[in-house]
């Protein structure tokens, strides 16, 4: 089954980390730029950043930048998202995307919930 | 930043409708524009990408149409399962942007 499965949420408290993973199945990630795109409750989507598909170029959101890192290992079919100096307004559900060549965002994962809360 | 704005905010609507929502970007992002459905606690599910191409295995009574600044989306003949919120993106240049959504709920 083509999936894309995020994990790594949870409840965390100002200033601390979290890592999130996006794990593809059924299909081979590394032929894939992957982005991570966030929405908080009752907001709408936020991008926040995106790797290419073999990890030589990455770009931020402003609010991401400097906290956030993306990463991938296409041995394991994976991208990372380390989110560092976490705050309350990054509490929102994370999803991963894929992007293929000259489309948008074709496949989504089923989000991972991240909330930042003292 | 590019800012999306999407009307109406929602609309209410009979199986069988017709319904069209409209897109604008604050700026022209050619036909760097994606339509998404989403139902409650679901990942979002592609439409429509460039604006006016289907995304494979969606029906062909949802279509897509525009360029530059104003786009719109059109389902037609509307079924229980298409009542959602519907929401473009433009991947015309970074940081990507979403509008904020039309709610489509039942009349």
């Amino acid at each position: 089954q083509v999936q894309l499965v995020e994990s790594g949420g949870g409840v965390v408290q100002p200033g601390t980390s979290l890592r999130l993973t996006c794990e593809a199945s059924g299909f081979t990630l590394s032929s894939y730029a992957v982005h991570w795109i966030r929405q908080a409750p009752g907001k709408r989507l936020e991008w926040v950043t995106v790797i290419s598909f073999r990890g030589g170029y990455q770009k931020y959101a402003e609010s991401a930048r400097g906290r956030f890192t993306i990463s991938r290992d296409n041995s394991k079919n994976t991208v990372s998202l380390q989110m560092n100096s976490l705050r309350p307004e990054d509490t929102a559900v994370y999803y991963c995307a894929r992007r293929p060549e000259g489309n948008s965002f074709d496949l989504w994962g089923q989000g991972t919930m991240v909330i930042v809360s003292s | 930043d590019i800012q999306m704005t999407q009307s109406p905010s929602s609309l209410s609507a009979s199986v069988g409708d017709r319904v069209t929502i409209t897109c604008r970007a604050s700026q022209a992002v050619s036909n760097y524009l994606a339509w998404f459905q989403q139902k409650p606690g679901k990942a979002p599910k592609s439409l429509i990408y460039a604006a006016s191409s289907l995304q494979s295995g969606v029906p062909s009574k949802f279509r897509g149409s525009g360029s530059g600044t104003d786009f719109t989306l059109t389902i037609t003949s509307l079924q229980p399962d298409d009542f959602a919120t519907y929401f473009c993106l433009q991947y015309s240049s970074y940081p990507f942007t979403f509008g904020p959504g039309t709610k489509v709920d039942f009349k």
